[in-house]
């Protein structure tokens, strides 16, 4: 498996446009997980799912992101509008659904908002 | 619900002489435990885990850590610092009944030559 796959590795973007991040988790994995670094606050977990479901989403910021995992094998983050302060790391996390197993991460998408 | 605590926010240390990262976990159950690396501009790649097995584990590129229970500790060690390990390290908790991972701050490690 060429493990989590992330697009695009960057993006920069000017205030007030929609931003849409891609996540390929990999194949068999239940779990996905949307996490956002910045230097200030470290690794924030923001949204996760279960087979396709949101569990928990009570670290997305504001209504101005949204996650959707349509199928098995794919999720994005879109963020409308963004604004400067969502400039950050986004990491994206598969996990198996079985006990005492660690999450596999992507590479990321750095996005920046001028 | 489940946290972690990492008591140095940076370390320093010469190369060939050993790396000491300090976690501190909370949880109300028996917990997984991860330690997580991340290179510069890098993504987050497994050290090692434990997960109730032998407290004391190892990892890959000569890390090792011990779960002490009675001390709620995860420590992280290696004998020798080489260059390669200048990067910043996670502990990270996960519950039995709870697929989502807890991060500490992390630790930035230095390497001097």
């Amino acid at each position: 498996d060429a493990g989590v796959i992330q697009s695009p590795r960057h993006e920069v973007t000017e205030m007030g446009q929609e931003v849409t991040l891609r996540c390929k988790p990999i194949s068999g994995h239940d779990y996905l997980f949307w996490y956002r670094q910045t230097m200030m606050r470290g690794l924030e977990l923001l949204i996760y799912f279960n087979n396709n479901v949101p569990i928990d989403d009570s670290g997305m910021p504001e209504d101005r992101f949204s996650a959707k995992m349509p199928n098995a094998s794919f999720s994005t983050l879109k963020i409308q509008p963004s604004e400067p302060r969502d400039s950050a790391v986004y990491f994206c996390a598969s996990r198996p659904g079985r006990l005492n197993t660690e999450a596999f991460f992507g590479q990321g998408t750095r996005l920046t908002v001028v | 619900a489940q946290s972690v605590t990492q008591l140095d926010s940076h370390v320093s240390v010469s190369e060939g002489t050993p790396v000491l990262l300090r976690c501190n976990y909370s949880s109300s159950y028996s917990p997984s435990l991860f330690w997580y690396v991340q290179h510069p501009n890098k993504g987050l790649q497994l050290l090692l885990k434990y997960t109730s097995a032998a407290t004391l584990v190892k990892g890959i590129n000569g890390f090792e850590a011990e779960f002490k229970k009675s001390e709620t500790s995860f420590h992280l060690t290696k004998p020798s610092a080489h260059m390669s390990d200048a990067a910043e390290y996670f502990c990270v908790v996960t519950e039995p009944h709870d697929y989502k991972l807890s991060f500490g701050a992390g630790t930035t490690v230095t390497v001097r030559a």
